[in-house]
């Protein structure tokens, strides 16, 4: 089946800073989504996209979708400790199959 | 809670038990998904049940053994498990043909083979 990957595994960011983290296909995806876990939690839906190029926000996350529709990403501003978790990108087919990329795991220091 | 549950959340059992996972979603939907969470691994899919009927296997071991008698409640029974087989599992559902076909999960239930 097909799969996303997402880049970095890790990401150890300092409290206040900025990071991204990519979900990337090689064939055209008909929509993604993301999830976060937090540690010791299960995977929680946070968004959806489907249209090439859409970009969409929710408070200090921004989500965007390639125009290609191929890969998409998830920025972060002013990280805060609540940011930590595992983030991770999926796609949906028409039979209901997710298929999850292997996450990226977030690590905020003070 | 996200309207899918899981029991029990812990389940120690030795090589030889038999168990079963239960997982109930109280969301009206119509996909319900079995998962396997190891450490440092992805989310491996393991089953799919939609609209009650099993569309995936992905080659999962036969000692691990799916039932989805109705729409809300899937089981996952358990038989001669390895100390690999070690993992959280996680339930999960979601409503096909809908414009947006989120994937609510259980909290989980955390196996140890023993």
């Amino acid at each position: 089946g097909q799969q996303v990957m997402q880049i970095p595994q890790y990401q150890h960011v300092q409290e206040g800073e900025d990071f991204t983290t990519y979900c990337n296909s090689s064939t055209t995806l008909s929509n993604i989504q993301w999830y976060k876990q937090r540690p010791g939690g299960h995977p929680v839906f946070l968004i959806q996209l489907v249209k090439s190029g859409e970009v969409k926000k929710q408070k200090r996350l921004t989500f965007q979708f390639g125009e290609a529709k191929k890969n998409s990403s998830l920025h972060i501003t002013a990280t805060q400790t609540t940011d930590v978790g595992t983030y991770f990108c999926a796609e949906t087919d028409s039979w209901g199959k997710f298929q999850f990329g292997a996450g990226t795991q977030v690590v905020v220091t003070p | 809670e996200t309207g899918v549950t899981q029991t029990p959340r812990h389940l120690v059992m030795g090589m030889t038990n038999k168990k079963s996972l239960k997982c109930e979603q109280h969301l009206g939907h119509n996909a319900m998904y079995w998962y396997k969470q190891s450490a440092k691994k992805p989310l491996e899919l393991m089953f799919v049940y939609s609209l009650e009927e099993r569309v995936e296997n992905n080659s999962v071991p036969s000692r691990f053994s799916p039932e989805c008698p109705n729409s809300s409640h899937l089981f996952l029974h358990l038989h001669t498990l390895q100390p690999e087989d070690s993992a959280l599992y996680l339930c999960a559902s979601s409503r096909l043909l809908a414009g947006r076909t989120e994937a609510f999960f259980g909290q989980g239930t955390r196996l140890t083979v023993v």
